[in-house]
């Protein structure tokens, strides 16, 4: 079976603070993929990034990055500098090798004040 | 260049009457998806099309569910004999086979059994 954990559930944050989101997920395949996506107020999911399990480089893309690390099986992403209109919830994925199942974590709510 | 759109974006209904949902992926979109999204939860996959067949279909999809996409273009879903436990966001995705397997999201249909 396939599991993604996002332990936190709500995380408030000042305007231009750093923020960590945690994602833990639980798979036997050897190959898979991981995703984040954000989903604002308005509803709609927002894709963030793509990580496939052979590729453990992190990557930064602006004020995002993210820490993949399959020793721990866990693929968390951060944000510097963080700003109000990051508040949104945020959610990890994980998609097995076989078949179009994604199983998605919990998310978690983050909150930016001003 | 539109996105995945879904219709309605909201339905309210009477215990026991049936619904149906559309979503109208992004147009060279090959692969749709829906998905169910309750308070305080990450996305719960249903069901995958892949042009007009069905590949896959999650043990959520109780038999009272069914989705259809006749063309390989847009979808439906349909909740025959709705419960309360019903009432959920409807979320649509699609994407392009080859592509990474990034998923687009809908708006979503917010369903609300009375």
């Amino acid at each position: 079976a396939q599991k993604v954990t996002q332990a936190q559930t709500e995380i408030s944050v000042v305007e231009k603070e750093d923020v960590t989101l945690d994602c833990v997920y639980e798979t036997r395949d050897t190959t898979y993929y991981l995703f984040w996506y954000k989903q604002p107020p308005s509803g709609e999911l927002v894709f963030l990034i793509r990580r496939n399990s052979f590729d453990e480089q992190n990557e930064i893309s602006g004020r995002y990055s993210w820490n993949f690390q399959k020793s721990t099986s866990s693929f968390n992403f951060t944000i510097t500098a963080s700003q109000v209109v990051d508040s949104a919830v945020y959610f990890c994925a994980l998609r097995g090798n076989y078949g179009q199942n994604f199983v998605f974590g919990p998310g978690t709510r983050l909150s930016v004040l001003p | 260049d539109t996105g995945v759109s879904q219709d309605p974006r909201h339905k309210i209904t009477k215990r026991g009457q049936n619904v149906t949902f559309r979503c109208d992926p992004i147009s060279e979109h090959n692969r749709l998806y829906w998905y169910r999204q309750t308070l305080g939860q990450g996305p719960e996959f249903l069901t995958y099309f892949q042009n007009e067949a069905q590949l896959e279909k999650s043990r959520l999809l109780s038999d009272r569910f069914s989705a259809e996409r006749p063309k390989g273009s847009f979808s439906t879903l349909e909740i025959q004999r709705t419960e309360q436990g019903d009432s959920a966001m409807y979320l649509c995705a699609s994407s392009l086979e080859g592509s990474k397997n990034i998923q687009y999201f809908g708006a979503g249909t917010r369903l609300s059994v009375l």
